[in-house]
């Protein structure tokens, strides 16, 4: 099974200011039939499922706020937040579906400083 | 709009058993791998398992704490998947979501409201 690392557990942000979240994978997600890095960001807010931010490692779902970004590739993905909203305060979790068993990192929970 | 709605859930002592469904709707079902994940109280996201589209084979993958106890299913003509969970621990309990996999059955583009599981002697 793929092992999923996400660093912090916890993370306090000013209003307006960058939030960065980081996840390592046991195993390179980086495909080389097609070059694609088969990783997914979420953010759950408190009584909600998950929802889809990111996927491929940095392509932004229609609907996403341009200041939510992915980037990394191989084992080491990040997940930025440009400048801190309200409306962000929620658990961001990676998942990786470059294979069977899907997993998923443990979590980092973002509140407002 | 793309609906997924499950229920089914409820409390249920150890060692038994539950039918969870997730009724699909808004989307082409039929082309559509679907997939379970749960959520303990207070904790993380865990794959519980997916089932491919008929074309694909319909075959499932189950993680390994389920395997052996779960077993996912599909009806194309109700576009509803369903969650037969047997043998319940307690650490089973805790809220069951429904995806929808992305085209190529990958990440999980849109997700159901969860039904809650609960077992409890």
């Amino acid at each position: 099974d793929i092992v999923m690392t996400q660093s912090p557990d916890s993370l306090a942000v000013s209003l307006g200011e960058r939030a960065t979240f980081n996840c390592k994978s046991g195993q390179s997600l980086l495909h080389s039939s097609n070059n694609n890095n088969y990783l997914a960001w979420y953010q759950q807010k408190p009584g909600q499922p998950p929802k889809l931010l990111i996927s491929w490692a940095s392509s932004r779902e229609s609907g996403v706020p341009d200041r939510f970004s992915g980037s990394g590739s191989g084992t080491d993905f990040t997940l930025t937040i440009s400048s801190l909203q309200a409306e962000d305060v929620a658990v961001y979790y990676c998942q990786q579906y470059y294979s069977t068993p899907i997993t998923f990192g443990q979590g980092t929970r973002l509140e407002i400083k | 709009e793309v609906q997924l709605v499950e229920s089914g859930g409820g409390l249920v002592k150890p060692g038994g058993s539950l039918r969870l469904s997730c009724a699909a709707s808004g989307f082409p079902f039929t082309n559509a791998w679907m997939s379970w994940v749960r959520q303990a109280p207070g904790k993380g996201l865990e794959w519980v398992g997916r089932i491919k589209s008929k074309k694909d084979g319909e075959t499932t993958d189950y993680a390994g704490p389920v395997k052996g106890r779960f077993t996912i299913s599909r009806d194309d003509s109700k576009n509803t998947v369903y969650l037969q969970v047997n043998g319940l621990k307690t650490e089973d309990t805790g809220m069951y979501f429904c995806m929808r996999g992305a085209p190529g059955g990958t990440y999980y583009d849109y997700w159901g409201q969860g039904t809650q599981v609960i077992v409890s002697s």
